[in-house]
């Protein structure tokens, strides 16, 4: 059973516009919803997190939104750069639980000139 | 964030052996973990390798398969016994910080092709 799910599965941008990727949960006690970033060969990157606490998170180009009624949360990327072309990934985790993270399926971003 | 290494970096291996991976982290901390990325696909959790006890699986994996060693906070191996083509994958090592906040920070992985 997926906990996680991630949409889309690839997308694609122009230069210097938004990149929003979309993660649901089934599971109430997750309470922390990081996502990383990941370049072909290298090992996933942790780009910015979120607790249930707050609605939304942004650092720098990178904004969480997150809806705890909807079990949903969001990565914005905006002024999407070549070099943010990417897999996304999505993950959450329960308190307690060893932070074992359960991670959507990945999205695949290009960002074009 | 904490500094990983992996090694090897990638390997190929004959059906039937086995491989072991390492995994070092420059400072001491409390969760270390293993997981495996198969082509194209998402992460997978392995285990948890706990300093001083066994490591705890996760459904689907088993110590005989994946038997882990954790001797002290900084360091970590996984070896992947008498693979098959269907364990050609990449396996990462990860490390939650000591200090807590739950971040998960990743090694650099090992690519092992297994024909």
């Amino acid at each position: 059973q997926q906990q996680v799910k991630q949409s889309p599965q690839s997308l694609i941008v122009q230069k210097g516009g938004i990149s929003i990727i979309n993660c649901a949960y089934e599971n109430t006690a997750f309470d922390y919803f990081p996502w990383y970033q990941q370049f072909p060969g290298k090992g996933p990157a942790l780009l910015i997190a979120i607790r249930p606490d707050v609605s939304e998170k942004k650092e720098g180009r990178f904004t969480i939104s997150f809806n705890k009624s909807a079990k949903q949360f969001s990565l914005h990327i905006m002024d999407s750069q070549p070099g943010d072309s990417a897999t996304y990934f999505c993950a959450a985790s329960i308190p307690g639980g060893g932070n074992k993270l359960t991670f959507g399926t990945g999205t695949q971003l290009k960002v074009e000139l | 964030s904490a500094v990983i290494s992996q090694k090897p970096s990638r390997d190929i291996c004959q059906r039937g052996t086995s491989l072991t991976i390492q995994c070092q982290v420059d400072s001491q901390v409390t969760m270390m973990f293993w997981y495996r990325q198969q082509p194209g696909q998402s992460l997978t959790l392995i285990a948890t390798a706990n300093q001083g006890s066994e490591a705890t699986y996760e459904s689907g994996f088993v110590i005989d398969k994946f038997p882990i060693s954790r001797p002290n906070l900084t360091f970590s191996t996984l070896t992947v016994s008498n693979m098959s083509p269907e364990d050609s994958s990449i396996y990462l090592c990860s490390v939650e910080r000591t200090s807590g906040g739950g971040e998960q920070f990743f090694g650099p992985g090992t690519r092992l092709t297994v024909l």
